[in-house]
């Protein structure tokens, strides 16, 4: 069935550290691929996303790209900053349906 | 802002009593999907509605339920509460289309004592 994988956390990382954060799916068809972020107190909010493969989403500098034969859309930062701290959601959309991983929580120290 | 609105943001009630959550879509967006963030624990999806008929059941249980109305609005109405359905309760909207994203309202907070 459809599901979306991501790495468990939660992720302590020092302000400038580079960020990976994996996440898998399973799927047929060529579904979209969407990140998330839900800062303390508040909703999602979109990252960014990747409607086909080899798409490469990227917003605030985080970056994913869509990768068909790896079925992946790892979320990569180059150099977090504390205001970075947040849960991050891999999610995919197939039809009307839309897909969450579990959440990663993200703690970056100055 | 995402356009979604959902009141309240807070709510606290006793166990056994019965709440509504209301949710505004963002304007155009015909589905409307409602979520359950319960402490330390991902997105839990309980129902969605497209144009005013459901089209989904995830995890929810049968003391819960939802509607949309013609306007689009859509109330999710939890009954015989327990401490443990306090949680974020997030509305979300989109259009129709594969490639288009989710928008979330800020949730209501449901503490039960």
């Amino acid at each position: 069935g459809d599901s979306v994988t991501q790495m468990e956390g939660p992720v302590t990382l020092s302000e400038e550290a580079f960020l990976t954060i994996n996440c898998t799916y399973t799927a047929t068809g060529y579904p979209s691929l969407f990140w998330y972020v839900q800062y303390p107190g508040e909703g999602l909010q979109l990252l960014l996303k990747a409607t086909k493969a080899d798409d490469k989403g990227s917003n605030k500098g985080f970056e994913a790209t869509y990768r068909k034969e790896t079925t992946s859309f790892h979320l990569e930062k180059g150099s977090v900053q504390v205001s970075d701290s947040a849960v991050y959601f891999c999610a995919r959309r197939r039809g009307n349906q839309f897909y969450f991983g579990t959440g990663t929580s993200l703690t970056v120290i100055p | 802002d995402s356009g979604v609105t959902q009141t309240p943001k807070h709510l606290i009630t006793a166990t056994g009593q019965r709440v509504t959550l209301r949710c505004s879509p963002r304007s155009g967006d015909l589905s409307v999907y409602w979520y359950q963030q319960s402490l330390d624990q991902g997105l839990q999806f309980l129902i969605q509605y497209y144009n005013g008929e459901e089209r989904a059941k995830g995890n929810i249980l049968e003391r819960f339920s939802a509607q949309q109305f013609p306007d689009l609005h859509s109330e999710l109405n939890l009954s015989s509460l327990e401490l443990g359905d306090s949680a974020l309760y997030f509305c979300a909207s989109s259009v129709v289309g594969d490639n288009t994203e989710a928008f979330f309202g800020q949730g209501t907070r449901l503490t039960v004592v």
